[in-house]
Parts: C-alpha cells; sequence; structure tokens
C-alpha cells in the first residue's frame, strides 16, 4: 500500500519567515495531494490539495508544489503568522474503479514565534 | 450544522468495557472514513465506506474493532474488550467522491477515548 513520509516533524521559525514541509509517497499512482491543518482538540482542516495534473498550486500564503517523477511534494507558507501555529499533515490518495484512499504523513508541528 | 458530527466528545472507559463511537457524515457524501490519532501521533487509517461496496477493512489493527455504517449514512465503530492501548482520539471524516474523483474529505471534531 501506499506510505507518506512527511519531515520535520517539528518546525519553529519566527513571524514573518517562510515555512515549508515535505512529503514523499511510495505509490506512483496516487494522483491527489491534499495538506489538513490541525489546530488543538479539532478535527483537521483542508487548506490546500493539488492534483497529479498540475505541478503548483496557490492561495494566498500558502502554495502546494508537486514533483510526480521525484515522488515528492511540497507545502510552502509565506510571512507565517503566530495563528498559523498548529499541526500540518500532508496526504496522498489514489483512484480505481470507484475505490478510494487516503494516507496520511505523521504531521509536522508548526511554531510561529511573535 | 452542516458538518461531520460525531458523539461522544469523551468517553471514558473501564478496561474491558465494549464502547460505541457514532459518526454522522454530510449529508450526501458516500465515502467516510474512521482514522485514530494516539496523542501527539499522526492519523492512523482504520476502515473506508464508500457506497454500497464493501468496506476496506485493512487498517482495523485487532478484531476487537468493528464498524457498520447504516443506510449509507450513519456510521458506528465498536471496540469490544477494550484496552489501555485503544486510548486516543477516534477521527471520522467523509467526503463527496465519485467514482473517480477525490474531493475534500471534512473531518469531524473527534471523540477522545480514554481506557482506564
Amino acid at each position: 500500500g501506499e506510505n507518506v513520509e512527511q519531515h520535520p516533524s517539528t518546525l519553529s521559525v519566527q513571524e514573518g519567515d517562510s515555512a515549508v514541509i515535505k512529503c514523499t509517497y511510495s505509490d506512483s499512482a496516487s494522483n491527489y495531494f491534499p495538506w489538513y491543518k490541525q489546530e488543538l482538540g479539532k478535527g483537521p482542516q483542508l487548506i490546500i490539495d493539488i492534483r497529479s495534473n498540475v505541478g503548483e498550486k496557490k492561495d494566498q500564503r500558502i502554495a502546494v508544489t508537486l514533483n510526480k517523477t521525484a515522488k515528492h511534494f511540497s507545502l510552502h507558507i509565506t510571512e507565517t503568522q503566530p495563528e498559523d501555529s498548529a499541526v500540518y499533515f500532508c496526504a496522498a490518495s489514489m483512484d480505481y474503479s470507484g475505490y478510494s484512499t487516503l494516507t496520511f504523513g505523521k504531521g509536522t508541528m508548526l511554531l510561529v514565534s511573535p | 450544522g452542516a458538518g461531520v458530527s460525531q458523539s461522544p466528545s469523551n468517553k471514558v472507559t473501564e478496561k474491558g468495557k465494549d464502547v460505541e463511537l457514532r459518526c454522522d457524515p454530510i449529508s450526501g457524501h458516500t465515502a467516510l472514513y474512521w482514522y485514530r490519532q494516539r496523542l501527539g501521533q499522526g492519523l492512523e487509517f482504520l476502515i473506508y465506506f464508500q457506497g454500497n461496496s464493501a468496506p476496506d477493512k485493512s487498517g482495523l489493527p485487532s478484531d476487537r474493532f468493528s464498524a457498520e455504517r447504516t443506510g449509507g449514512s450513519v456510521s458506528t465503530l465498536t471496540i469490544q474488550r477494550t484496552q489501555q492501548e485503544d486510548s486516543a482520539v477516534y477521527l471520522c471524516a467523509s467526503s463527496s467522491q465519485t467514482r473517480s474523483v477525490n474531493t475534500e474529505a471534512f473531518f469531524g471534531q473527534g471523540t477522545r477515548l480514554t481506557v482506564v
């Protein structure tokens, strides 16, 4: 089955700096790559996603890049703010015959210091 | 509300007791996932339901764990003879994925299970 590796496990930055979280996946059939943000005591919430036919996607301060050949994708957060502090999860998913998996990385705890 | 609803939000049970965790997905969502999240850990896949297809139970850790989804809507995760290592947050998610297109999975707030 699919295996998703995520790095780093923790990341501390100063407010205003950029943060980058990287993930690799094992199954070349995966074609959908969402990123989730989980705040303390809450369920994960989708912040951005990318499909395999696209190399990069941006949404304000957040961007995701995908390299299908290398089987890795990254989350980039620019101009970080204290409210960005949370745990971030990457995931990989594939579709076939109406069945879909959703495999998550182990998460990155991002701490943005004022 | 229109989101995924899980109940109870917290459950404390004695070792050896059975527990039932409930998930009400977003109306019309055909896909439903259960995940387990131990303290400070990632999301561990348990089971996946998609429409009327047979569920993917490959993530269930032991035969003490089972899940049902009645009428393609509400799902119940049952843990029999609970053990202390079952203590975790159990998260449910649903999505409107079709046969060939993935869409956003919406998560509930989770049920925090503590086995004492």
